[in-house]
């Protein structure tokens, strides 16, 4: 079945710990996002890719970086710059064209935790 | 900055009456919007898309779109216990490509 999976489901970190937040679709979509939810908020967006190598910017970017190197994949990396890290994690693709070019499909989440 | 706002709630409706959600944006050159639903600890899943001014009906939503007045909403008949979930509204910034900028989403309470 085509899908996004994310990984790890749960995830707890130390203060000045990087993690990396796993991104995998096989949907052969172009484009790729992560957005961030805290709790009683809406979505709020990290990093976007529309294209292999190729990425920009969202709304609330300090702290966090990502790589596009394949298609399929578009990892986040929660760095120790990141002053308040704990939230839950959506891994989102679209197709970049056509009729379903603004239709995300999500990822199941993953939740940090900043111990 | 774009902004898509909406009312927090909860917003609560007996069962079987009319939910309506509203949503206001900000960016006049918007020319999609959608409404997901997301049930608590579970991630967003896609209602209705809406890209013309007037009305979309599938099923027991119906989805207005008013670009004149920038507004966007979702209504949904005959509210079941079980479409008790946060409602998000969402616009596709011409600024971000294809990304979707939500609102904070509202929360809906259908008591049976």
């Amino acid at each position: 079945d085509g899908g996004i999976t994310q990984s790890p489901k749960y995830l707890f970190r130390k203060e000045g710990q990087n993690v990396t937040l796993s991104c995998e679709q096989n949907l052969n979509h172009d484009a790729m996002y992560w957005y961030r939810q805290d709790p009683g908020q809406g979505l709020r967006l990290i990093y976007y890719s529309q294209i292999v190598n190729d990425f920009q910017k969202g709304d609330i970017a300090e702290g966090y970086s990502v790589s596009r190197e394949k298609k399929e994949s578009f990892p986040l990396t929660v760095t120790s710059a990141q002053k308040n890290p704990t939230a839950f994690y959506l891994c989102a693709s679209s197709p970049r064209q056509g009729a379903g070019a603004n239709v995300l499909t999500f990822g199941a989440g993953s939740r940090l935790t900043v111990l | 900055q774009k902004e898509v706002e909406q009312n927090s709630g909860p917003l609560s409706v007996p069962e079987g009456a009319i939910a309506s959600l509203n949503c206001t944006y900000s960016d006049r050159g918007s020319q999609s919007f959608f409404w997901y639903r997301q049930y608590s600890g579970k991630s967003p899943e896609l209602i209705m898309s809406i890209y013309s001014n007037g009305d979309k009906e599938d099923g027991r939503f119906t989805a207005q779109l008013n670009k004149a007045s920038q507004y966007v909403s979702l209504l949904i008949r005959d509210s079941q216990p079980s479409d008790s979930a946060t409602y998000l509204c969402a616009v596709v910034s011409g600024q971000a490509g294809t990304a979707l900028i939500f609102g904070k989403g509202t929360t809906l309470s259908v008591s049976s």
